[in-house]
């Protein structure tokens, strides 16, 4: 089975913050995706990487960057954070061909104050 | 508009109805499809892929009509354990994916 995991189920920062959401997946995946899910708005793709050391961005990378340094890590960076990136963060990660299913992990609920 | 619509929700239907979701899709470039099924406070796992000659995989149906940019799920004889939010997600061969907003159904004894 393939497994994803993320570094924290909870979180609660301040604003300001710098804050690191860590993602790991266990099927060399060469897809990874970071995505924030909120009411009324569905899920939403932040940043993608079809690579080690490569990146694009998705729908809304505003106020996020991410890091891939190795194959089954891809790392969402919240620079300072604010009160409106308080949402449900989920990662996520598929095999070849791009436009292949995904695998989600379980999910970070992040709370800015 | 929005790339992916889904019907607006909630579903409200007793044990052994047949319940059929809609969804359709605004990019021409779309090149695959898939049905996808959320709990409440889980993340979303894969439910089935879509084809254009249509899938079956027990109780459930997909169809795809790409003339059309429509996709349809059709559950057959719910389950108390079918409650959950279902979402379409359509791929384009650039890799993205995006999300329906997702349809809640209750399946009630």
């Amino acid at each position: 089975d393939v497994k994803v995991t993320q570094s924290s189920r909870y979180l609660v920062k301040r604003t300001g913050e710098k804050v690191f959401l860590e993602c790991v997946q266990d099927m060399d995946h060469e897809n990874m995706f970071w995505y924030r899910q909120d009411p009324g708005l569905g899920l939403r793709l932040i940043y993608f990487s079809y690579d080690v050391k490569m990146k694009e961005k998705g729908d809304i990378p505003e106020g996020y960057s991410v890091s891939r340094e190795k194959k089954e890590r891809f790392s969402l960076i919240l620079e300072s954070a604010s009160t409106n990136q308080t949402s449900m963060y989920l990662c996520a990660s598929g095999d070849r061909p791009r436009y292949n299913e995904q695998f989600f992990g379980p999910g970070t609920r992040l709370t800015v104050l | 508009r929005k790339e992916v619509e889904q019907d607006p929700g909630p579903f409200n239907v007793p044990e052994g109805a047949t319940v059929a979701f809609n969804c359709t899709y605004s990019n021409s470039a779309s090149q695959s499809f898939f049905w996808y099924r959320q709990d409440c406070r889980k993340e979303p796992k894969l439910l089935m892929s879509v084809y254009s000659s249509g899938n079956e995989d027990g109780r459930f149906t997909a169809q795809l009509n790409r003339a059309s940019q429509y996709i349809s799920l059709l559950i057959r004889d719910s389950k108390l354990s079918d409650s959950a939010t279902y979402l379409c997600v359509v791929n384009t061969n650039a890799g993205k994916s995006t999300f329906g907003d997702g349809t809640t159904l209750t399946v009630k004894p």
